[in-house]
């Protein structure tokens, strides 16, 4: 079954705490793309990455690193977690063209306390 | 830049009755345009997409969506709506004309939830 798949899908963290999200598709797609989610301001991109090694800031970049080592993987690292990224995190991956639609993952609801 | 606006945070309909999820766009050059569903717990998922052509997009579970490039806007439609479509939908856009890896950019609206009453 073709799917975006990110672990974990609950994680409850605290402050300065590095942690990883990790995501992965089985598609072949060369696009990925992190947004995140929050109430009335929709989904923002975090980065995205149009193929290995090929990464690139969306919106809100600040506080996130990604890396782009396999086609398939597309990690999201925060080093220092702070309380105003507990969010709703969504990876995404597409063929690398611009009319392409989207695939997303189930989301990762992370906490900072 | 480019930004994408849903003016309204909530549309109520009934069941039966026609339903329109409004959109509008900004972007330097030409549109690409999508609209996403999402279901409570779950991801986004793709539900049509304007590239060129035809200013009235088919799309899944029978919505459709009518471009307009003077009003710059794309709503979303359905004829009669189900309660099985409440949900949150989002409108999406990419600059078709960014130079390099820049339409690596795809900007989302705020999303509006659609509740559909029996």
């Amino acid at each position: 079954e073709a799917q975006v798949t990110q672990n974990p899908r609950y994680l409850i963290t605290v402050t300065g705490k590095k942690l990883t999200v990790t995501c992965s598709q089985n598609m072949n797609h060369e696009y990925m793309s992190w947004y995140r989610q929050d109430p009335g301001l929709g989904l923002r991109q975090i980065y995205y990455s149009m193929n290995v090694e090929v990464t690139d800031k969306g919106d809100v970049p600040e506080g996130y690193k990604v890396s782009r080592k396999e086609k398939r993987n597309f990690p999201l690292i925060l080093e220092s977690p702070s309380p105003n990224q507990t969010s709703l995190y969504f990876c995404a991956s597409s063929l690398a063209r611009p009319n392409s639609p989207l695939h997303f993952g189930n989301g990762t609801r992370l906490t900072v306390t | 830049a480019q930004s994408v606006a849903q003016p309204e945070d909530q549309v109520n309909v009934a069941e039966g009755n026609p339903l329109t999820v409004k959109c509008t766009y900004s972007v330097s050059g030409n549109p690409y345009l999508f609209w996403y569903v999402q279901y409570p717990n779950r991801g986004l998922q793709f539900l049509l997409k304007y590239i060129t052509g035809d200013n009235l997009v088919k799309g899944s579970y029978g919505f459709e969506a009518e471009f307009n490039k003077s009003q710059t806007s794309f709503h979303l439609k359905k004829p009669s709506a189900l309660v099985s479509d409440s949900a949150l939908y989002f409108c999406a856009v990419r600059d078709a004309y960014a130079g390099g890896t820049s339409y690596g950019k795809l900007t989302f609206g705020q999303g509006t939830i659609l509740t559909v009453h029996p």
